[in-house]
């Protein structure tokens, strides 16, 4: 499969513990983007990278979150102290590096904070 | 700042008729524009991007949207329904140029195609 994987699928976890996600993007993309999707609502721009530089970051990125992409391929999302507000599907996508190209997302992870 | 409107959180619509889910943008500049779908517990799945050149875009499983730059719509269509495309539907912009590269999404539609 060539697409973008993320893992976990599924992630429960107790409020306050901490939680890191992982993304492999496309192999040939260079963009790579976080976005969070809370239920019956479009997906939430978080952080975006291209290669290893992070280039942007969202408001809703708190201080608690944390977004990594060491060697321009693979990328984690951690989430540090987590709060039930965080619970959420956490997508993450891959992009050529021209704006006119679409993103490719993966099946996301959806975390459950309890 | 980029936003995306879907008036409409629900469309049914009887399998075989046609099918119109709307889209309204706000940009500063020319945007790029994209629908997305989505099925229950999966990510999002590109259908077909407006950059440039032809108003009327076809892409995916029939689909086709129409660019509309003076009512700032897009609005995605399809001629005859099927029940598979009961889905989620996202519309989204992306600027060309400037500092924002990222998709900002509408609050999404859901389709419902009646047997």
């Amino acid at each position: 499969d060539t697409g973008v994987s993320q893992d976990p699928r599924h992630k429960i976890t107790k409020r306050g513990q901490n939680v890191t996600f992982r993304c492999d993007p496309i192999s040939e993309h260079n963009r790579l983007y976080w976005y969070r999707q809370t239920l019956g609502q479009g997906p939430e721009f978080l952080t975006y990278f291209q290669n290893e530089a992070q280039l942007e970051k969202s408001r809703l990125l708190s201080d608690r979150f944390s977004a990594e992409r060491p060697k321009g391929s693979f990328s984690t999302l951690e989430i540090q102290r987590t709060e039930q507000g965080d619970s959420a599907m956490y997508l993450c996508a891959s992009s050529l590096g021209q704006s006119n190209t679409e993103a490719f997302f993966g099946q996301g992870t959806r975390l459950t904070v309890v | 700042a980029q936003s995306v409107a879907q008036p409409e959180d629900q469309v049914n619509v009887a399998e075989g008729n046609p099918l119109t889910v709307k889209c309204t943008y706000s940009v500063s500049g020319n945007p790029y524009l994209f629908w997305y779908v989505q099925y229950p517990n999966r990510g999002l799945q590109f259908l077909l991007k407006y950059i440039t050149g032809d108003n009327l875009v076809k892409g995916s499983y029939g689909f086709e949207a129409e660019f509309n730059k003076s009512q700032t719509s897009f609005h995605l269509k399809k001629p005859s329904a099927l029940v598979s495309d009961s889905a989620l539907y996202f519309c989204a912009v992306r600027v060309p140029s400037g500092s924002a590269r990222q998709l900002t999404f509408g609050s999404g539609t859901q389709l419902t195609v009646l047997p």
